[in-house]
Formats: structure tokens, sequence, C-alpha cells
């Protein structure tokens, strides 16, 4: 079964700086792409960016670009979201997502089960 | 405000059929076959529904299906069922510099 799994919830002050996970299992991690999904509370679904795990490579959406970092560690099939300074408006849910690398854009399928960031003094 | 837009909600009765709406531009939706649509129920993780416009995966009903005309792309569930009662969101790849697009999601109230 592909499954993605990500990291628990986390609670975190301002200025903080946070990393959460999301393992893929169940398929070759190398041959798609893992990427990232803002939801803010009540709000819709945001794309953040993706990384090719077989390289590293990254793109960013312009809205969060210099604001978040995504790495990957293909010897543990394991992708991260990370943050050096937190904000308040950074609490979400964050989800990641796998889409598949091709020579034409792809779906997203499966989803991670979500990680929770709430970001408060 | 979101790249596509969708209406903030819908309903219909059980055994009725409703669509939802999407619409973009000719730098998304318009301009390429890559809409897909995603079911979140609250609390839970969106589910792949649609995929390349009208493309259903394996294991979702087929009383669900997809569309496109021009800039807008449609999401048709037919039968409604309670379980179908969720979010709805729509995504497009765009050929601008944000590369994924969702839209602002459109809640069904099943009746």
């Amino acid at each position: 079964e592909v499954q993605l799994v990500q990291s628990g919830a986390e609670v975190k002050k301002p200025g903080e700086s946070l990393r959460i996970s999301c393992k893929g299992s169940g398929y070759s991690f190398t041959s798609y792409w893992i990427s990232w999904v803002r939801q803010m509370p009540g709000k819709g679904l945001e794309w953040m960016g993706r990384i090719d795990p077989s390289d590293s490579y990254t793109n960013y959406s312009p809205s969060f670009q210099g604001h978040v970092t995504i790495s990957a560690d293909k010897s543990i099939s394991t992708a991260y979201l990370q943050w050096s300074s937190l904000k308040a408006s950074d609490t979400a849910m964050y989800y990641c997502a796998r889409q598949a690398i091709a020579a034409r854009p792809s779906w997203f399928d499966p989803w991670g089960q979500g990680t929770l960031v709430t970001v408060s003094s | 405000q979101s790249a596509l837009t969708q209406p903030a909600s819908v309903s219909g009765s059980p055994g009725q059929s409703i669509t939802i709406s999407c619409t973009g531009t000719s730098s998304d939706v318009g301009g390429y076959n890559y809409v897909s649509w995603y079911q979140q129920h609250p609390g839970k993780a969106p589910k792949l529904m649609i995929y390349d416009v009208s493309n259903r995966p394996s294991g979702v009903s087929n009383r669900f299906s997809g569309s496109k005309s021009g800039n807008t792309a449609s999401l048709t569930i037919s039968g409604l069922q309670a379980e179908d009662e969720a979010d709805y969101y729509c995504s497009s790849y765009t050929s601008s510099s944000t590369l994924e697009v969702f839209g602002g999601g459109t809640k069904l109230t099943v009746l």
C-alpha cells in the first residue's frame, strides 16, 4: 500500500525553528515528487512547493519562497518542511502529497494525514 | 484570494445531482487538461477524486465525473449520498511561476 506518514503535531513559540517530516512507503520514493500543502484554520488548500527526492531539486510557490525550506533524505524515504523562525501566522495544518515525476504535470495522490503546527506565545 | 474560483457552497437532496464549478484562466484551467478534484471530510486529509479533467482513479465511485469547457472545469456528483457531504477542491497546473493552484473550496451539504 502506498502511504505517506507525517510526523506528529507541534506547538512552538514565535521565533523558534521547526522541521516536520513525511515518510513514504510502498513505492519507489525517488520516482515521485513530494509536495507540501498548507491549510490554515477554516481555510482552503495552498501549494507551497515540492522536491524531487532523487536529486533534491525543488520548486517553490512565490508566496512561500524564502519562508520555508523543503528537503529530503532519500536513504530513509523522508521529505521535510522546515522553518528557521516561526510566526503566529504559520499556524496551520500541513499536508504532504505525492506527484508523479513525468514529462507532464501530475495530480496529488496520496496525501499524508497532516501535521498540525501551532505557533503561540 | 484563491487563483481558481469555486462557489462557497452547494447543496442537494439524496439522489439528486449537483455540479461544482472551478473557473480559472487560459494560463491554468483553460490552457491545459491538468485539472484535478479532491474531497476533504472534516478533520481528514484530501482525497483524489478526478484527475486530468475527467479521469477517475481506481476505487472512486462512478457517480463522480469531471468535465471542462473553456476556462471552467466542473465536478458533477450524481445520485447524492449522505457520505458525499464534504469540502471539494479543484486544482490545476499553471504556467505562472506558482506552478500549482487550488480553488477556494466548495462545501457540499446533503440535505
